[in-house]
């Protein structure tokens, strides 16, 4: 949806270098995902957080760190440690009342290549 | 924690036949099973979701059932059209338990033959 970008659309890192993905909402939602794309494996969660200031280990976190100092905002980094980092990044957010509390809203994604 | 699975991986129906996907969850306390759709290039969106309160329910051309004794959840597409060429993935969640979080099975791609 319009109220979370995501920046760069596309992003080229050498390996072995640390990069950070962004990702920031003005949907005034409390929860925020990053989730990894890859072919054939569908959606895989990497990080999460219910609330400004605190954040989960998701699925396939090795490698990966996040940060929720403010609650528009979660960049996800992509260590160094990231066996396979090329892949789609996609972060969205979940409202936390109403009808469409559960519903996930997802950003345009960010397509990173290391080589 | 939960596992989904989803099939078939990729699916192909004459325009104006039904379309059905099925996914299977291992996580009994799962109580959320959205369908998300995305259209080449584009970010997944929701186009239906079921709580295990309910058996089915429908909107328009398409509908997900629910079997919560199996563990089973379907979508059906019905009159398919050319737009619904996508790739669609469930999810299950457990709502309402803390830490909430979705887990999607692998997606099937749908082609609509004009």
């Amino acid at each position: 949806d319009g109220g979370i970008t995501q920046s760069p659309k596309y992003l080229f890192r050498k390996e072995g270098q640390n990069v950070t993905l962004s990702c920031e909402q003005n949907l005034n939602h409390d929860a925020m995902y990053w989730y990894r794309q890859d072919p054939g494996q569908g959606l895989r969660l990497i990080y999460y957080s219910q609330i400004v200031n605190d954040f989960q280990k998701g699925d396939i976190a090795e490698g990966y760190s996040v940060s929720r100092e403010k609650k528009e905002s979660f960049p996800l980094t992509v260590t160094s440690a990231q066996k396979n980092p090329t892949a789609f990044y996609l972060c969205a957010t979940r409202g936390s009342r109403g009808r469409g509390r559960h519903e996930q809203y997802f950003g345009p994604g960010t397509r990173l290549t290391v080589t | 924690g939960e596992n989904v699975e989803q099939h078939p991986s990729t699916l192909s129906v004459q325009e104006g036949d039904s379309a059905v996907i099925k996914c299977t969850y291992s996580d009994s306390a799962s109580n959320y099973f959205p369908w998300y759709k995305q259209e080449l290039g584009k970010r997944p969106q929701l186009i239906i979701d079921i709580r295990s309160n309910v058996g089915e329910k429908k909107d328009q051309r398409i509908a997900v059932t629910l079997n919560k004794t199996a563990k089973h959840f379907s979508l059906h597409i019905t009159e398919t059209q050319p737009e619904d060429s996508a790739v669609y993935f469930c999810a299950a969640s457990r709502e309402n338990f803390g830490n909430e979080k979705l887990t999607f099975g692998t997606g099937t791609r749908l082609t609509i033959i004009p």
